[in-house]
């Protein structure tokens, strides 16, 4: 069975600076890869995804995530972070192509904290 | 577009009542819809899948008879927690995806908390 691990369940960073997020899966096949956004009172909105091809895909908000096969990782990356940029963040990893039917496994989540 | 509404985004019910909670696509029609439950500090588990006018389809462990799910409308999928105990309090989040969309694209409503006392 697919899983997914945040090693970091609340991480803390200083506006302007780097931020990284981990992801790791754990699935047979060629993964799908998500990164989700969850704001208080709001929806979870999708970031970015990974299907295939480029292995450094960009998404909304300035976030770019990287696919490392070797690793099993799919870590979200932005340069520089905003204020509105704390959230929780949720890595997620689909089973199956594309197509009818398709679930995904969620990981445990990152509480992302910027201090000003 | 595409907006997700869930009602209520609180409830508090009494052990061994019924509590229904309600998803609405308000800008799309939504012939799939999702039911999540999340813990706290934990992930998002999905519960079960429903197609418009079809029984819907649950997880393994999920009990049918106790999270009922109803998708009468295209825009409006239900969820009823029948007998609930505290155990059930949790967080519970619908997605939906419109026809046309991708397999993996869905759409989030912003969750219900349930407190059962």
């Amino acid at each position: 069975a697919q899983s997914v691990t945040q090693p970091d369940i609340h991480i803390t960073v200083s506006e302007g600076a780097s931020l990284e997020l981990r992801c790791n899966y754990s699935y047979g096949a060629t993964p799908y890869l998500f990164w989700y956004v969850q704001s208080p009172g709001q929806g979870l909105q999708l970031l970015l995804k990974y299907f295939s091809g480029d292995t450094l895909v960009q998404g909304i908000k300035g976030f770019e995530a990287e696919f490392k096969r070797s690793q099993s990782s799919f870590n979200l990356r932005k340069p520089s972070v905003h204020w509105s940029d704390a959230a929780e963040y949720f890595c997620a990893v689909g089973e199956g192509a594309p197509g009818g039917g398709n679930k995904l496994t969620f990981g445990t989540g990152t509480q992302l904290k910027v201090e000003l | 577009g595409a907006v997700v509404s869930q009602h209520p985004s609180r409830v508090i019910c009494k052990s061994g009542t019924s509590v229904k909670i309600e998803c609405r696509s308000l800008d799309f029609q939504a012939t799939t819809m999702f039911w999540y439950r999340q813990f706290p500090k934990q992930s998002l588990m999905l519960m079960a899948t429903s197609n418009e006018g079809s029984k819907a389809t649950y997880e393994q462990g999920v009990e049918k008879d106790k999270f009922l799910i109803n998708h009468a409308s295209l825009t409006l999928s239900t969820l009823t927690v029948t007998s609930a105990h505290p155990e059930d309090s949790s967080f519970y989040i619908c997605s939906a995806r419109g026809p046309g969309q991708g397999g993996y694209e869905q759409y989030f409503g912003p969750g219900t908390r349930l407190t059962v006392t």
